[in-house]
């Protein structure tokens, strides 16, 4: 099984909102990943855990703040976002293994979010 | 640094029509390469990869070999269906650092027409 789980899937929501978007994985992966991908455009890498970590922050605006409450579970938290922002929010795991070997990574379906 | 060039789109097909997309590298050391296919309104899925140099992907139909001496991926499939009618983007991860991260091509639209 190669799930990754996405809620919800759509968001609209006013610049002055809190929300959080949710992935979910069962594989056992412990690198979870945060995209955004615009239309018609490929997915643009946000932030990267590894084994509950952050590991990499793509130098994204502090509106989008993630966390990692265990190895199965990823969330966004999102607020005072601008327009520009609305945009495809993808998920994505893989194993991690960390040695020197390059690991596959499994998308979820996404959450199409729209700021107002 | 890495890089993927695919070729632009849309790509317009008839139904069984032979199927070619173009995907070239540039990565030092031996990059895994991948094929992911975006179906309308969706995430991606992983269609094939290939994780050293003459291995040969394949899935549905679908097939691709790495090719380390013209540095290309492409995408190949004998007789394309309706069903078929997506994005398809040309990845490669080379290993750096505490985690490897997925570069994308562009992202090639194909159209299958009845």
């Amino acid at each position: 099984d190669t799930e990754v789980t996405q809620t919800p899937k759509h968001l609209v929501m006013g610049m002055t909102n809190k929300k959080s978007l949710k992935c979910e994985q069962h594989m056992g992966h412990r690198a979870m990943y945060w995209y955004k991908q615009k239309a018609k455009k490929p997915p643009e890498l946000m932030f990267v855990y590894s084994y509950e970590k952050l590991s990499i922050n793509e130098s994204v605006p502090s509106r989008f703040s993630p966390e990692c409450p265990n190895s199965s579970l990823l969330n966004l938290h999102l607020h005072a976002l601008q327009p520009e922002d609305s945009a495809l929010y993808l998920c994505a795991s893989s194993q991690d293994h960390s040695g020197g070997k390059t690991d596959t990574q499994y998308f979820g379906p996404g959450t199409r979010l729209t700021v107002l | 640094g890495n890089s993927v060039t695919q070729m632009e789109g849309p790509v317009t097909l008839s139904e069984e029509a032979f199927l070619t997309i173009n995907c070239t590298y540039t990565a030092t050391g031996y990059p895994s390469l991948f094929w992911y296919v975006q179906y309308p309104g969706e995430g991606l899925q992983l269609l094939l990869k290939a994780t050293k140099a003459d291995d040969k992907g394949s899935n549905k139909g679908f097939e691709a070999t790495y090719r380390k001496e013209t540095t290309s991926f492409h995408l190949e499939k004998g007789s394309v269906q309706v069903s078929d009618s997506a994005v398809y983007f040309c990845a490669l991860a080379n290993y750096g650092g505490a985690t490897n991260k997925l570069i994308f091509g562009t992202g090639t639209l194909l159209a299958v027409q009845p």
